[in-house]
């Protein structure tokens, strides 16, 4: 699997809009984009993925660049439950497995 | 999302004895099921891939005598940790693939094991 590099920790305000950085510039053309994010002393949570398009669903929108080498994940109005370590993963379709990095700690404070 | 569950959630056990933690897929039937260990304040570390009706698949490193993988049904996959150490002492991860192309892993809220 390709690499992933994220900030290792955020800052962002309640009811402000959080943009969660993801860079991959060695992503292949068959690999997709995976979110997840984990609250603490809990297991991951599935967020969003995609391949070339830009995503959206009720919890967040992915944001994948022209080039694919570099993503946006945007929680519109985070709250203080959105606290916790996201990872950002590439993963080939079809190929099962995903390699968990060390993802970036968002805190959200009041 | 798809549910996964897992029990117990927490497990205190003398050092010597093992350990049963279950994996259910309560929503969907999971022909492939992950378990992964998490040390505190790592990331998430994968030890085995589990296919319904097969052997596990265990990554480099991790002994497969010791940590005995069954999946016997499509919702259940179950990890024994046998002679359990203190060093085993870890919070437990499973997660199941969903969907039609098996494309997302839906993760259990985790198993944390205290090994005295």
């Amino acid at each position: 699997d390709a690499k992933t590099t994220q900030p290792p920790s955020m800052d962002c305000a309640e009811g402000r809009a959080a943009n969660l950085p993801c860079n991959h510039s060695t992503i292949s053309g068959n690999e997709y984009v995976y979110w997840y994010r984990q609250i603490h002393s809990q297991g991951p949570q599935y967020i969003i993925h995609g391949l070339k398009n830009n995503e959206t669903n009720e919890m967040a929108s992915l944001i994948i660049t022209e080039d694919r080498k570099s993503s946006t994940l945007i929680l519109p109005h985070a709250t203080l439950r959105d606290t916790a370590v996201y990872y950002c993963i590439v993963r080939v379709a079809g190929f099962q497995k995903l390699v968990f990095g060390t993802g970036t700690r968002l805190l959200v404070s009041p | 999302g798809a549910v996964v569950s897992q029990h117990p959630s927490r497990v205190i056990c003398k050092s010597g004895t093992s350990v049963k933690i279950e994996c259910r897929s309560l929503d969907f039937q999971a022909t492939t099921m992950f378990w992964y260990r998490q040390f505190p304040k790592k990331s998430l570390m994968l030890m085995a891939t589990s296919n319904e009706g097969s052997k596990a698949t265990y990554e480099q490193g991790v002994e497969k005598d010791k940590f005995l993988i069954n999946h016997a049904s499509l919702t259940l996959s179950t990890l024994t940790v046998t002679s359990a150490h203190p060093e085993d002492s870890s919070f437990y991860i499973c997660s199941g693939l969903e969907g039609l192309a098996q494309e997302t892993q839906y993760f259990g809220p985790g198993t944390r094991l205290l090994v005295l």
